[in-house]
């Protein structure tokens, strides 16, 4: 039962990086999300998914950008990293948005 | 944007003590989900609730979903040292996003 995967676990970016976290899901959920949260803080939506070919931003999405070619998987690219997207990122899938949302492992990520 | 505020922010409380907590929305939410985070984990869902007034048990755990559809409660009976976590609540809003609450810190000294 994968779930949910995400990676890399960890990654450290030097600022003006690029780089893409990775998330892929083996449960035809149709809708996808991403996820960042801070240190003692709640999780703020970045973008989501409702299928594939169809992506809308969320509540912070700038700085990120996401592509939703398949089903299974819902990539988040960040262009030019900057110390403000050092945070822990959390991929999740739910069937329908009113359903139960599967989280991935998450990806620590720190910007120096 | 979207605000779902818990309370307390935190609790310290002794084993086999009761725990309430709450979350609040200013906006009205037709779905209502609670989950727990584990440090260095992603959130598990606990209890979903769907209906104005509904009450589900799962457990220990007791949520409701309040009357006028901006709040939510979750309730732990006789807590124990696994409980400690961060207890989320969470709901759909109605464009498509999915929005998680501030979130209630959970220490269960033994």
């Amino acid at each position: 039962n994968a779930g949910v995967t995400q990676t890399p676990k960890f990654r450290i970016l030097k600022i003006g990086q690029s780089m893409t976290l990775q998330c892929t899901q083996d449960m035809n959920h149709n809708y996808m999300y991403w996820y960042r949260q801070d240190p003692g803080m709640g999780l703020k939506l970045i973008y989501y998914s409702v299928g594939a070919g169809i992506t809308d931003k969320g509540e912070v999405p700038n700085g990120y950008n996401v592509s939703r070619s398949t089903t299974e998987d819902f990539p988040l690219r960040l262009e030019l990293a900057a110390p403000s997207q050092t945070s822990v990122y959390f991929c999740a899938s739910s069937y329908t948005l009113n359903t139960e949302a599967f989280f991935g492992q998450g990806t620590r990520l720190t910007v120096v | 944007g979207q605000q779902l505020n818990q309370s307390p922010q935190s609790m310290f409380i002794q084993e086999g003590e009761d725990v309430s907590m709450n979350c609040t929305s200013s906006s009205i939410f037709n779905t209502w989900l609670w989950y727990k985070q584990e440090p260095g984990e992603g959130p598990v869902l606990l209890i979903a609730l769907y209906k104005a007034g509904e009450l589900t048990s799962n457990g220990r755990l007791t949520a409701q979903f309040g009357i006028t559809r901006k709040d939510s409660f979750l309730n732990i009976s006789a807590s124990i040292p696994s409980d400690v976590g961060i207890y989320f609540c969470a709901g759909p809003n109605t464009g498509n996003q999915f929005y998680f609450g501030t979130g209630t810190s959970l220490t269960v000294i033994p």
